[in-house]
Parts: structure tokens; sequence; C-alpha cells
């Protein structure tokens, strides 16, 4: 069964690194998204992306985040100079028409020392 | 603006009896409704989706969702809880034909006693 898979499972990064966090949505999908959970909270939206460009993004998905396709396969998150309140679970999903559901993958927990 | 409620961050059930958990959602237009389980260090599997065809909606493992537009809920249901379905339960809506991002509750989590 096709499914979104994510890399790595677990990061831990110091306070002021850049990270970049990896997906491969399934492959015939068109629309790729990113949400985070962080630890006890409810999942939140943060962005998502359609014809190689953010077609939504919510508050929290400030300057500080970006999102890249860079070839026909991987869809990633960037943070650009990571702060201790970024450490949560971030969660890659897509689907295909963009209508109906999602199809999440396992979560990249990501802890910022 | 689509928002979700869910009724208690916890329920506790006891093995064979029936899951009843609570959603109740905010939106200005028909909405598309989800419900998303989430075992231990796992990520979102789909459980079930209504998209405004029937009000009573089957699920994957023995679960299904009721559309009551009248009281704006999209309540869970199993009719005996089985110890594997010990997990995380999110409620989520999003408005059709509008933003594709998902609005999720808070979560419930569901422990079945033996």
């Amino acid at each position: 069964e096709p499914e979104v898979t994510q890399t790595p499972s677990h990061q831990v990064t110091q306070m002021g690194q850049e990270v970049i966090l990896r997906c491969v949505p399934i492959s015939n999908h068109l629309y790729f998204y990113w949400y985070r959970q962080i630890l006890g909270q409810k999942v939140e939206f943060l962005v998502s992306f359609y014809n190689n460009e953010i077609s939504e993004k919510s508050e929290i998905f400030d300057d500080q985040f970006s999102v890249e396709r860079p070839d026909g396969s991987n869809f990633t998150l960037k943070i650009r100079s990571t702060k201790l309140e970024d450490s949560a679970m971030y969660f890659c999903a897509s689907s295909g028409t963009g209508i109906t559901e999602a199809f999440f993958g396992q979560g990249t927990r990501l802890t910022v020392v | 603006a689509q928002s979700v409620t869910q009724l208690g961050s916890h329920v506790s059930v006891s093995e064979g009896a029936l899951v009843l958990l609570r959603c109740n959602y905010s939106s200005s237009v028909p909405p598309y409704l989800f419900w998303y389980v989430q075992y231990p260090n796992q990520g979102l599997q789909l459980l079930l989706k209504y998209t405004s065809a029937a009000t009573l909606v089957k699920g994957i493992n023995g679960f299904e969702a009721e559309f009551k537009k009248s009281e704006t809920s999209f309540h869970l249901t199993k009719p005996s809880a089985h110890m594997s379905d010990a997990a995380e339960y999110f409620c989520a809506v999003k408005a059709p034909d509008s933003s594709y991002k998902l609005i999720f509750g808070s979560g419930t989590r569901l422990l079945v006693r033996p």
C-alpha cells in the first residue's frame, strides 16, 4: 500500500541551527502539506503546497520556515534558525485531489536543545 | 471559520463495551469531516470521512460516525472495544471547495481496560 515516508524519525538540533525535514509523498499525489504537533497539544496546519508553490500557510509558518520540492519525489521543510519552541512532531501529508482525505507520514520528532 | 471541539481528553472503557468519542464542529458551510487515529509513536491514520454523501459513515476497524447537521456533531462509535483500539483519536474539519488545510480537534485518548 502506498504510504508517505518521512526522514529522519527523530532529530536533535541545537538552537539556532538549520534543519531540513524530508518527506516522500505518495507518488501520484499533487497536494502536499506540513503539520506539527507540539507535545500534548493539537495537530496544527503549517503549509500546503501545490503546483510548485505554496497554496496556503498558517501564521505559524513565518520567514524562518520554507518548503521545497527539489525533485519529483521529495518534499522538504526547512527551518532556518531553530528555536526551543520549534520542538514538536512534524507530519508530512499528501492528497490526490486536495478535496478529500490527506495521508500522513509517521512524523519526525524534532528536539531543539 | 471552521473549528472542532472534542469533548473529553480521555475516555476509558472496558473491553467489549461501546466506544463513543464526541466531536462537534463549527463551520459556515457544509463541512468535510474526518476521524484520524494515532497509535503510540506512529503517524495519523484515517479512520473514516464524511464528504456530504451518506450521513452514517463506516470506517476501518469497525468504527463508524454519524453526521448530524442539527447538532453540528460527528461522533465516533464502535459497538465493542478491543484492546488494540487504545490510541489517540482526532476529529478534523475541512471546508469544501476552499482551503485544503485540516483543522484538528485537541484529541481524545481512548483507554481500554481488560
